[in-house]
């Protein structure tokens, strides 16, 4: 089975820098993806790692190191729009992502 | 507009019912992945389908099933509902082999209700 675990809840403020963590257990590894989600609304993808790491894609950058199982997705120059959740998701061999429950980011003024 | 299209986006029933949700996946996707999203518990992986075959099964209930169809649209089938299937049902869409970089695709999702 899996495990993944990431922050509940984090708050930062409009321009900024945030660190979202993710650490996994897993029985199987193919691939570690960040997705996005505003609330009611469809995840979207945001980052995908399957090599140890760091994969840069404008504002938003993706870590991972997989001998230590952990993940983090960075934001940075955070505007509003940013806020919603972040959800850290891994693939299995079986190309099904399980996901953690996300972590729902404020961004204030 | 993702491609994934899921019908209908809201569905309100009575305990004990049975209801079908649809998920046609993207133009040249052949896996089908059926989540269920409830508040306290996240996106829950239900099932996926890959062209027509069951290829991996999650935390569905033996209440739920799901089939997915030659033209590749799929359907999930919950029956007896409880209160607490109350829950977005998200469908998502991917090629299904290593060529998945960019993981799955999701459809708008159906919130499903029941009173």
């Amino acid at each position: 089975g899996q495990n993944i675990d990431q922050p509940t809840e984090m708050t930062a403020t409009e321009g900024a820098i945030v660190q979202i963590n993710c650490t996994y257990q897993t029985s199987g590894f193919n691939g570690l993806f960040w997705y996005q989600q505003h609330a009611g609304e469809a995840p979207t993808f945001l980052s995908y790692n399957v090599l140890d790491g760091l994969e840069e894609k404008g504002r938003f950058s993706s870590f991972l190191s997989r001998s230590k199982g952990y993940s983090y997705l960075l934001l940075k120059e955070l505007q509003m729009k940013d806020s919603a959740s972040y959800l850290c998701a891994v693939r299995n061999s079986g190309y099904a992502l399980n996901f953690g429950k996300g972590t729902s980011l404020l961004v204030t003024p | 507009d993702s491609g994934v299209t899921q019908t209908p986006k809201h569905l309100i029933t009575a305990t004990g019912q049975r209801v079908t949700l649809r998920c046609s996946p993207r133009s040249g996707d052949l896996s089908v992945y059926w989540y269920q999203q409830s508040l306290d518990q996240g996106l829950q992986f239900l099932i996926q389908y890959y062209n027509g075959e069951e290829r991996a099964k999650g935390n569905i209930l033996e209440r739920f099933s799901a089939q997915q169809f030659p033209d590749l649209h799929s359907e999930l089938n919950l029956s007896s509902l409880e209160l607490g299937d109350s829950a977005l049902y998200f469908c998502a869409s991917s090629v299904g082999d290593e060529s998945d970089l960019y993981g799955y695709t999701f459809g708008s999702g159906t919130r499903l209700t029941v009173v």
